[in-house]
């Protein structure tokens, strides 16, 4: 098992380009989440699924669009990328369910825009 | 809203001392679940221990235990006999059964010192 695995690991953009981060998971979780983290900030929630079809928003979720179209998959959206969302960007997930079930995070993203 | 506070930036201990690290919590919600996370420079994410709102006993797991006291809405974390290995950041966290979103506090750099 890859557990949960996100592409790319490193991105350097422009301001005002896009891109879409992909996050993968193959332990056929049901939620995942999507995190920035910035230094002095901790992680901040940007959207999450719970389940296949759909997505809610998170702490910090504009400038971002996400989309989970197939349960093992999450992607994460930046439409007109400013120098803002320079960042390390985590995804992670967990099983379904009232009772606790641990998060497994991917590796990261360290996106720069300049 | 859901919110969690981490009040220490960075601590330093001397190996093999205790150490706790501070965390509290805000919700509404009765039913909660609160975590502890450990990233060291290498940048994962390592799940420490969870305390559940209804559970009886504050969770431990080898030299991890969390001093909940649900009155005061405090959820600390105590490492026994800390080693150099020990030194990483810590984050705080909690889910709300309601929406299922996890957030996490801004962290604690735990410095161990020889």
């Amino acid at each position: 098992n890859a557990g949960v695995t996100q592409t790319p690991k490193f991105r350097v953009l422009k301001t005002g380009q896009s891109m879409t981060l992909l996050c993968a998971q193959d332990m056929n979780h049901e939620y995942m989440y999507w995190y920035r983290q910035d230094p002095g900030m901790g992680l901040r929630l940007i959207h999450y699924s719970v389940g296949e079809g759909t997505t809610a928003k998170g702490e910090v979720p504009d400038g971002y669009n996400v989309s989970r179209l197939k349960k093992q998959n999450f992607l994460l959206g930046l439409e007109s990328a400013a120098p803002s969302q320079t960042s390390v960007y985590f995804c992670a997930s967990r099983k379904g369910g009232p009772y606790f079930n641990e998060q497994f995070f991917g590796p990261g993203t360290r996106l720069t825009v300049l | 809203a859901q919110k969690i506070t981490q009040t220490q930036p960075g601590m330093f201990v001397q190996e093999k001392e205790a150490v706790t690290l501070d965390c509290t919590y805000d919700t509404s919600d009765p039913s909660y679940g609160l975590f502890w996370y450990k990233q060291p420079s290498s940048g994962e994410m390592i799940f420490l221990i969870y305390q559940g709102s209804y559970d009886q006993q504050n969770a431990t797991e080898g030299r991890y235990s969390l001093n909940f006291q649900k009155a005061r809405k405090s959820a600390n974390l105590v490492i026994s006999a800390s080693q150099l290995g020990d030194s990483a950041m810590y984050f705080c966290a909690m889910r709300e059964n309601r929406d299922d979103k996890i957030i996490f506090g801004k962290g604690t750099r735990l410095h161990i010192l020889p």
